[in-house]
This record gives C-alpha cells, structure tokens and sequence, in this order.
C-alpha cells in the first residue's frame, strides 16, 4: 500500500546541533508539505514544495530548509536547532490539485 | 489574510450525548472547507469535506455544512462514542494554491 512515512518518530538533540527530519511517501504526489505542531497554535506551515527542485517558505520558515532531489522525499533541516523548535512535526502530501492532504505519523522532536 | 477559528477546548462529552464544535472562516473567494481528526498518537486524517456553499459532507455519524452566509463549517455528530475522542481541526484550502490554512484544533474526550 502506498504511503507516508517519517523518521525518525522520536529525536532528542542538543541546541546548536544540526537535525534531519526525514519525510518519505510512496503516492507519487506532487505537493509535499512540513508542519509543525504546539499547544494553542494547531498547525503552523514551515515550508511546502510543489514538485522535484520547488521549495517555497511558509508562515514559521526561519531556522528550516527544505530540499527537493526525488518525487518521493522531502527532508527538513533545522540548521542549528533552538530550544523553540522543540514541537512535533508533520508531513503531509497531496496530488497536485487535489485538496485532501495526507499526513505521516509525525516526529516528536526535543532539543535540549 | 485567510483564517480558520474554532471554538476552544477542551470539549468533554459523556458517551451518546451531541456534539458541535463551532468553525467559522475568512477567506476571499470561495475556498474548500475540511474537517481533519486525529487521534491520539497519530497523524491528521481527513475525516470530511465541502467543496460549495449549502454542500454537507459527513463520514462516521459526523457531519458539517459550508454555510457562505455565516462563514462557518461546524461540525456535529448526534452520538459520540469513546472512540472519537480526538482532536478536530477545521481547515480551509486557499482557492489560488494547494495549501490548507488549519483552525487551532479542539480536543474531545468522550467518557463512559
């Protein structure tokens, strides 16, 4: 079954480290999408990208990058990572017009 | 700018009694309106749609209707189980882009 796949689900780090978010889906979607998620924010949008070398910034980019080599993968990268990032991130992707959004289990990231 | 409201939580219901979350919207033109649930540990998941206004989408003895004049997409369900227990987000899909714009969410927690 085709599906959205994150990891690791769990990563503790130190502030200062740089932390890779893996996000992997087997849809073939065009549209792949970073959130992360806080108490009294819901989701907040980091980045989004609509196809393989598209990139674009969303509402809480500062402290994130993106990269998009394949279809299948998205990564985000806290380039030093803030105690402020500690949250729970999301993946997600959707066909190009399409309007539902799929969603991978998350990752629970704290920075100490 | 385009914005999804609902009501705070958390929301605690006893098994088989009503429920209504309120949602109301912003947004220019005439977005889609979604309402995505997730469970404890787990992504969003999709749990209905409407696409036009006076559209009703339901799934799971939930349902909610896109009302153009009040700019709301409240949802309801006549009976709520332990098993809904989760936390619902309203959420509106921009009419010029593929991203959705998600409410704060609101946690229920049904109890025998």
């Amino acid at each position: 079954d085709a599906e959205i796949t994150q990891s690791p689900r769990h990563k503790i780090t130190e502030t200062g480290r740089q932390v890779t978010l893996a996000c992997h889906q087997t849809w073939n979607h065009n549209n792949m999408f970073w959130y992360r998620q806080d108490l009294g924010h819901g989701l907040r949008l980091i980045h989004y990208s609509y196809g393989v070398q598209d990139t674009n910034k969303g509402e809480v980019s500062d402290g994130y990058s993106v990269s998009r080599s394949n279809t299948e993968d998205l990564p985000l990268t806290l380039e030093s990572a803030a105690s402020s990032q500690t949250s729970v991130y999301f993946c997600a992707s959707s066909r190009q017009g399409e309007e539902t959004q799929y969603f991978g289990p998350g990752t629970r990231l704290l920075v100490l | 700018g385009n914005s999804v409201t609902q009501m705070e939580g958390p929301v605690t219901l006893s098994e088989e009694a009503f429920l209504t979350i309120n949602c109301t919207y912003t947004a220019t033109g005439y977005p889609s309106l979604f309402w995505y649930v997730q469970y404890p540990g787990e992504g969003l998941q999709l749990l209905l749609k409407a696409t036009k206004a006076d559209d009703k989408g339901s799934n799971k003895g939930f349902e909610a209707t896109y009302r153009k004049e009040t700019t709301s997409f409240h949802l309801e369900k006549g009976s709520v189980q332990v098993s809904d227990s989760a936390v619902y987000f309203c959420a509106l899909r921009d009419t010029s882009y593929d991203k959705v714009i998600f409410g704060p969410g609101t946690s229920l927690s049904v109890i025998p």
